[in-house]
């Protein structure tokens, strides 16, 4: 049973539009962490983060925690071909067990 | 370096059949996870070791499911009698300790049952 809902499951847009996944969920977790995940790869942490109403930048993407501690955003700006893939936010309680999305399949179209 | 390799990269097998996965980190790390996934799903938990402990089974783990870490190094996952909806990918990981807490992941064992 996935503990985190991620929405929508799947987007496909045009290079350069702007973008938001929600990833929801009714526990509270020590930290989020949210990743990308290409075909035939494990996934790759994108950024962790551990305070209530956090906002971390990563060049045009853009990750919030929300107040609560029990639900994120990650936003993308003017995107890229190169953004293309499946992005997975991770709830982290204080055993360090982790706890996976459902997933959001992205694909931008050049 | 902190990278995660994992053998085979794909099995085929009949329905019935063993199978053993493989999980080699680079480098030592006390905690390693074994995660099942299927296609455009988040990963899905299934047990982790703290050196050579097993300290967790997710109930995805029925019997037929054993994982092993003799040495607190590599680990080893096998499936007894297959069933095809044992039919995903399974990855490992490594924790390294930090600020994020960051976990590294191989690339995966691809799993057919027939």
């Amino acid at each position: 049973t996935q503990l985190l809902e991620q929405s929508p499951q799947f987007l496909s847009i045009q290079e350069g539009e702007n973008l938001t996944v929600y990833c929801n969920s009714s526990s509270v977790f020590s930290s989020l962490q949210w990743y990308r995940q290409e075909p035939g790869e494990g996934p790759v942490l994108l950024v962790t983060v551990v305070t209530g109403g956090e906002v971390k930048k990563l060049k045009r993407l853009t990750f919030q925690f929300g107040d609560a501690r029990k639900d994120s955003s990650l936003h993308i700006t003017a995107a890229q071909p190169g953004d293309t893939g499946l992005y997975l936010c991770a709830g982290v309680d204080t055993g360090n067990q982790f706890y996976f999305g459902t997933g959001t399949s992205l694909t931008v179209i050049p | 370096d902190t990278g995660v390799s994992q053998n085979p990269r794909h099995k085929i097998t009949k329905r019935g059949q063993n199978v053993t996965f493989r999980c080699d980190p680079i480098s030592e790390h006390n905690r390693l996870y074994w995660y099942r996934q299927t296609l455009g799903q988040g990963p899905e938990f299934l047990t982790y070791f703290q050196n050579e402990a097993q300290l967790e089974k997710s109930r995805l783990l029925s019997d037929r499911f054993s994982a092993e870490r003799p040495k607190g190094s590599f680990s080893t996952l096998e499936i007894q009698r297959t069933e095809q909806g044992d039919s995903a990918m399974y990855l490992c990981a490594v924790l390294q300790e930090g600020d994020d807490n960051e976990q590294f992941f191989g690339p995966g064992t691809r799993l057919t049952v027939l």
